[in-house]
């Protein structure tokens, strides 16, 4: 069974430029969250989709971060304009619902360095 | 809301020797509790996790953890490590209820460094 999938896995950019992040998740999965990890902290929610619907954007810093799940399968994360505090690890992740029995698969993340 | 509390930054230990990783929370509510382990440029993979049953919970790689539920705390052992357990060891909660969302909360984690 083929796991989470996200591109790219490096980034570098400068700030105020923008750059988008992609994840494919396990198949037949309805749950897909994203993750911020800055470098010695734990991963922290971003945003939580339940098929194509927004269950929990209460992190999400909405006036630079945008993420959208159109058909319920892939996201896309966006950053516009970047800043040098968003340097960190973008983590994908999907679990087959949101039930907190069900365990929550994470993909390799993709490393964003803003210079 | 819940929290994640992990009382050590980095833990250096030689190989062969036993390890405890700690880890207290505290949460309004109920919780399922989870151990992932990071390696060097990877992604987060689940170790063990608690439900409910027996309060000590055994993982992959020979690792197990014990919850205490008046102590609220799940701490992370194992006997003998190898180099190869060299890594970055996240805790993490879940709560439980319609209204919780599902979401991992957690902790900021605990560098294990194995030395020969």
């Amino acid at each position: 069974e083929a796991g989470v999938a996200q591109s790219p896995r490096y980034k570098i950019i400068e700030k105020r430029q923008s750059v988008a992040f992609w994840c494919n998740p396990i198949s037949g999965h309805a749950t897909l969250y994203w993750y911020q990890q800055i470098l010695g902290q734990g991963p922290k929610l971003l945003i939580q989709f339940q098929n194509n619907g927004v269950v929990d954007d209460s992190q999400l810093p909405k006036d630079r971060f945008s993420a959208e799940r159109l058909k319920g399968v892939d996201s896309t994360l966006k950053i516009q304009p970047a800043k040098l505090e968003d340097s960190a690890v973008y983590l994908c992740a999907s679990s087959l619902v949101s039930g907190a029995r069900h365990t929550i698969y994470f993909g390799e993340g993709s490393w964003l360095t803003v210079v | 809301a819940q929290s994640v509390t992990q009382l050590d930054s980095q833990v250096p230990v030689f190989e062969e020797a036993p390890v405890e990783l700690r880890c207290n929370y505290s949460s309004s509510v109920s919780v399922y509790l989870f151990w992932y382990v990071q390696y060097p440029n990877q992604g987060l993979q689940l170790l063990l996790k608690y439900l409910s049953g027996s309060t000590l919970v055994k993982g992959i790689n020979g690792f197990e953890a014990e919850f205490n539920k008046s102590q609220t705390s799940f701490h992370l052992r194992k006997p003998s490590v190898h180099i190869s357990d060299t890594a970055e060891y996240f805790c993490a909660v879940r709560g439980l209820g319609r209204n919780q969302g599902g979401k991992l909360i957690f902790g900021q984690g605990t560098e294990l460094s194995v030395k020969p």
